[in-house]
């Protein structure tokens, strides 16, 4: 069964520096997503990703964050300066239809931003 | 969105039914109901979907009360792997593709 995929699996890094997560979603998929859960706490809608475009974001998705498909398989989250608030699981996840009926998740990556 | 209230946690033994219930009385003609679950260590997994009728797959089934004001997922015959977070979630049908999670309900199944 096709399934989206995410690297690393764990990121570790200092405040202030920059991270990109990686993810590939699943080939025939043309809608792309970004979550986040905290340790404890809700999983949480980052962005949605369609066309090249942004199509969607959250609050939390300020000026620090950002998205690209560099290629025709890739899908990136950069976080500009990390803080210790950006520590989080973060999940790619893809769709094959514009409206998220069922959407396909990546097991995650860990950032812990010390 | 509408919002949807679900039991912190449920138990059930292993090779039992579990029924996982979820209210949602501000629900809207064009709200859809998903479910999906998160097992532990684990992104989120779509389980199933429906608007108003009630739906099977290979994973669960959803009951929709006539009035659809609640749903029920019933997973028919628990096994230890179905230990995880259900989280039911609507999602307007002219809204973008953002799913709301909720806290969900954390299922225990006992060997």
């Amino acid at each position: 069964e096709p399934e989206v995929t995410q690297t690393p699996s764990h990121q570790v890094t200092q405040m202030g520096q920059e991270v990109i997560l990686r993810c590939v979603p699943i080939s025939n998929h043309l809608y792309f997503y970004w979550y986040r859960q905290i340790l404890g706490q809700k999983v949480e809608f980052l962005v949605s990703f369609y066309n090249n475009e942004i199509s969607e974001k959250s609050e939390i998705f300020d000026d620090q964050f950002s998205v690209e498909r560099p290629d025709g398989s890739n899908f990136t989250l950069k976080i500009r300066s990390t803080k210790l608030e950006d520590s989080a699981m973060y999940f790619c996840a893809s769709s094959e239809a514009r409206v998220m009926t069922q959407g396909f998740f990546g097991p995650g990556t860990r950032l812990t931003v010390l | 969105d509408a919002k949807t209230t679900q039991p912190n946690s449920m138990e059930s033994n292993e090779e039992e039914p579990v029924h996982l219930p979820c209210n949602h009385s501000t629900i809207s003609g064009t709200d859809y109901i998903h479910w999906y679950r998160q097992l532990p260590s684990q992104g989120p997994e779509y389980v199933i979907h429906g608007l108003t009728s009630n739906v099977n797959n290979r994973m669960a089934s959803l009951a929709i009360a006539e009035d659809r004001k609640s749903s029920t997922l019933i997973l028919h015959r628990a096994t230890l792997r179905d230990a995880a977070v259900y989280y039911c979630i609507l999602r307007h049908n002219n809204a973008g593709n953002m799913l709301t999670f909720g806290g969900g309900t954390r299922l225990m199944v006992k060997p």
